[in-house]
Parts: structure tokens; C-alpha cells; sequence
């Protein structure tokens, strides 16, 4: 599985966008680059997901690199129901295809 | 549409004991995965289930088995519970195995071993 690095934390006002980082440098050709977040004593829960264009959906947007070795996951008005830890996923073409999650970044919502 | 359920939401063992936990997938879904979260870290993969048969595990020893039923509602057992085997644990279901398709989790089951 590819490796991941995000930021630990990141803060963001209310109503203002917001650029979650991820790099995935080792991503292989074939997987894709999917985003969960987990909201407070809740279940992962699904945001995006792309393969090699920008991708947009209700939720959010995600930006990849040309070269695919990195991605930016982007909330275009940031709400409190935002605050969550959010996961940069690769899914391989392996037989299981099971998410593998990092630390992932936990996003703080001011008001 | 029904989402994941999984019961109990809170369970407190003994360590040595045995523990069963139920899921139930969304509607249509026939592929299962179970994940373990300790507290502060990001879920780990324990295994999946496609169309009743184990379609791949993690990095889990044997005590932690499961089953998927025809209804594609699924149960992990753990046998000989350890300390360490407290987490809270995360069913997930989607209805294929293609890359695209997203994984629905339900609330998680959260598992204290004394």
C-alpha cells in the first residue's frame, strides 16, 4: 500500500475555505486516491474520491497533482459540522482492496 | 435505505473470554469489512468478506474470525480477549469490490476488556 503523509492538525475559520494536504508519493499507476472523514464518536464516512482529474462532488472537491504524487482535499466553506479527522486513502487494485488509514488530519473548525 | 447497524453499541469483557460482535449492512451490499480503532489512531484493517467467503485479512492473529451470512449481515468473533483487544471496532459494507465504490461504516462497537 502507498504511504501517506498529512498534517497532524490544521485550523480554519468558519465559512472560509479550506486545503487539506495529503502526499502519496509511492501511489501506484492503478490506485485510487479516496477521502473518509471521521466526525466525534461517529464512523468513517465517505467524502470523494478521483483517479488522475479533479473530481467535484456536494461535499467537497479534490485536487491531483499532474504527477499524481499528491493530492489536496477542498471544503469551498468550512461549517462546524466540518471539524472531523480526515483520511487521505490510496486503494490498491489488491484483491481486498481494504482501506489502510494513517493519522490523518484533524481539522478545527473556529467560529 | 437502511444504513449499517452494528449491536452492541458498548460491550465490557473480562480478559480470557470470548465476545461476538453483529453487523448488518446496508441494503444490497454483499461485501463486509471489519476494522479495529485503539483510541487516538486510525482504524486497522482485521479482515473482509465477499459473498459469504474471506476475501482478505489484515495483520490480525487467528483469535479474530469471522462470518458473513446469506443476508450479508456478518459477525467477528475474538476468542482469549487480551488488554489490548479493547478498541472500538468499525463493520463496513459496499457492494462491490471496484476501486471507485465507497465504504459505508456504521457507529462501531465499543469493546472493554478488564
Amino acid at each position: 500500500d502507498a504511504k501517506t503523509t498529512q498534517p497532524n492538525s490544521m485550523e480554519s475559520n468558519e465559512e472560509e475555505p479550506v486545503h487539506l494536504p495529503c502526499n502519496h508519493s509511492t501511489i501506484s499507476g492503478t490506485d485510487y486516491i479516496h477521502w473518509y472523514r471521521q466526525l466525534p464518536s461517529q464512523g468513517p464516512e465517505y467524502v470523494i474520491h478521483g483517479l488522475t482529474s479533479n473530481v467535484n462532488n456536494r461535499m467537497a472537491s479534490l485536487a491531483i497533482a499532474e504527477d499524481r504524487k499528491s493530492s489536496t482535499l477542498i471544503l469551498h466553506r468550512a461549517t462546524l459540522r466540518d471539524a472531523a479527522v480526515y483520511y487521505c486513502i490510496p486503494i490498491s487494485s489488491g484483491s481486498a482492496r481494504q482501506l489502510t488509514f494513517g493519522s490523518g488530519t484533524q481539522l478545527t473548525v473556529l467560529p | 435505505e437502511t444504513g449499517v447497524t452494528q449491536s452492541p453499541t458498548h460491550l465490557i469483557k473480562t480478559r480470557g473470554q470470548q465476545v461476538t460482535l453483529r453487523c448488518s449492512s446496508q441494503s444490497g451490499h454483499n461485501t463486509v469489512s471489519w476494522y479495529q480503532q485503539a483510541l487516538g489512531q486510525g482504524p486497522q484493517f482485521i479482515f473482509q468478506y465477499y459473498r459469504e467467503e474471506e476475501n482478505g485479512r489484515g495483520n490480525f492473529p487467528p483469535r479474530f474470525s469471522g462470518l458473513q451470512f446469506p443476508n450479508y449481515s456478518s459477525e467477528l468473533n475474538v476468542n482469549a480477549l487480551e488488554l489490548d483487544d479493547s478498541a472500538l471496532y468499525l463493520c463496513a459494507s459496499s457492494l462491490r469490490l471496484a476501486l471507485g465504490n465507497e465504504q459505508f461504516f456504521g457507529p462501531g462497537t465499543r469493546l472493554t476488556v478488564l
